[in-house]
């Protein structure tokens, strides 16, 4: 069974930083491009990042590029999300997401159940 | 960018009517080499995540009850429920995978009427 589970999140000062992570099992995870996906409260969804199977290809929304970095360590089955200079409009919950097909395909057909990240102060 | 924009926001349906959700790209999402409309539909039901039901526009996942489908090509397209369950009240998110970055629409409420 596919899993996802994300953790990380938390409550966080405007400015700061906070690393998330994804942690995937019943899988193989380095066959597949992984993304972030957040919900702010009350909203929809809206595309964060992704990263490539071996980690040489990464993509970002404009709005959080310069402060966001994906990547991954195949070794753990994991996922990571380094989350700095942090605004109130990051607020959301963190959904790691895999992306069908095993390629860049965009399509999410596994999420996990989101990790939420709040800032204010 | 492609922005997606669906219609309704909400709408309420009465147990086992036909609801419809439309999806406009501003953009073609119909990939010409392939033939396919990069175009896929999630649910998500309060407190849970986004839950895959169609891809390809038509395309249903497996495990899907039939009475979801998806059609249109090219920048319109329509999620079908052909007779609300009380099990498919949720928001329902269709999204473009044509181009980076993946957009998704502002989401439509299902409930009952």
């Amino acid at each position: 069974e596919v899993q996802l589970v994300e953790s990380g999140g938390g409550l966080v000062q405007p400015g700061g930083s906070l690393r998330l992570s994804c942690a995937a099992s019943g899988f193989t995870f380095s066959n597949y491009w992984m993304s972030w996906v957040r919900q702010a409260p009350g909203k929809g969804l809206e595309w964060v990042a992704n990263i490539k199977q071996d980690g040489t290809e990464k993509y970002y929304v404009d709005s959080v590029k310069g402060r966001f970095i994906i990547s991954r360590d195949n070794a753990k089955n994991s996922l990571y999300l380094q989350m700095n200079s942090l605004r109130a409009e990051d607020t959301a919950v963190y959904y790691c997401a895999r992306e069908a097909v095993g390629g860049n395909s965009g399509i999410f057909d596994y999420w996990g159940q989101g990790t939420l990240v709040t800032v204010s102060s | 960018d492609i922005v997606v924009t669906q219609s309704p926001a909400s709408l309420a349906v009465s147990l086992g009517e036909r609801a419809t959700i439309n999806c406009k790209s501003s953009q073609s999402v119909l990939y010409s080499s392939d033939n396919k409309n990069y175009l896929a539909w999630y649910q998500q039901k309060p407190g849970q995540p986004p839950k895959l039901l169609i891809h390809w526009a038509s395309t249903r996942e497996s495990g899907v009850p039939d009475r979801f489908s998806g059609s249109g090509s090219g920048t319109d397209f329509t999620l079908t429920i052909s007779s609300l369950q009380a099990e498919d009240v949720a928001v329902y998110y269709c999204q473009q995978y044509y181009r980076t970055p993946r957009m998704f629409g502002q989401g439509t409420k299902v409930e009952i009427k």
